[in-house]
């Protein structure tokens, strides 16, 4: 079955960065895109990124675009988030998700979850 | 706060059938499908429904999701314990070029 395990998430000052990662198996990892979500601490689902089956195609939500960067290394079949410039507001949960499709398509169904790894911003 | 709006709660006794719903507007529910989670604490969330009214294999056809216009809902008959959690509505924005979430609705099985 589809597992997808995030790790790397820590404490981190403001203003440095970090990288979270999401192994991915139990399915074919480059014939799918995949996202990045988040959840504030109490706080509801955002949306933060997604990448392509091979690489190429990259989307982001407004609040993190031009600071964070979704990549993948599909011979490793892991997904990454490079996150620079961090703020307090960026404190979450950062859960990874498969997409149904390679594409970004507005149908997408976000069929599988990681159980999230926690990224806290504090001096 | 959230692009898609829900209530923050909602109840039913067990058997009962509760509906949540999800507004949106002309940028997102309209043109689009829907897509419905379910997040037990401090759990992954789980896809409940997509496509406005389809289920993965798994889910129980106790849950159905519909549509009309700019809102969506989710309707689960039958209320059984577990159902207890927290729902969310997600849809692509065309306006925003992202996809969106609405801001979770907390049911409680009494």
């Amino acid at each position: 079955q589809v597992q997808l395990v995030e790790s790397g998430g820590g404490v981190v000052q403001p203003g440095r960065s970090l990288r979270v990662s999401c192994a991915a198996s139990g399915f074919t990892f480059n014939k799918y895109g995949m996202h990045w979500v988040r959840q504030a601490p109490g706080k509801g689902l955002e949306w933060v990124a997604f990448i392509s089956n091979d690489g190429n195609n990259k989307y982001y939500g407004d609040s993190v675009e031009g600071r964070f960067t979704i990549s993948r290394d599909n011979s490793k079949n892991t997904l990454y988030l490079q996150m620079n410039s961090l703020t307090t507001e960026d404190t979450a949960v950062y859960f990874c998700a498969k997409s149904s499709f390679m594409i970004l398509v507005t149908h997408d169904a976000f069929d599988d979850w990681g159980h999230g790894t926690l990224v806290t911003v504090s001096s | 706060q959230s692009v898609l709006t829900q209530p923050p709660s909602a109840s039913g006794t067990p058997g009962q059938k509760v509906i949540i719903s999800c507004s949106g507007s002309s940028s997102n529910i309209e043109p689009n499908p829907i897509n419905w989670f379910q997040q037990v604490p401090g759990t992954a969330p789980k896809l409940l429904i997509y496509n406005i009214n389809l289920r993965p294999s798994g889910v129980p056809d106790r849950f159905s999701g519909s549509k009309s216009g700019t809102s969506a809902s989710l309707a689960i008959s039958g209320l059984q314990s577990e159902d207890e959690g927290q729902y969310y509505c997600a849809s692509w924005d065309d306006s925003l070029d992202a996809w969106v979430f609405g801001g979770g609705t907390k049911l409680t099985v009494l």
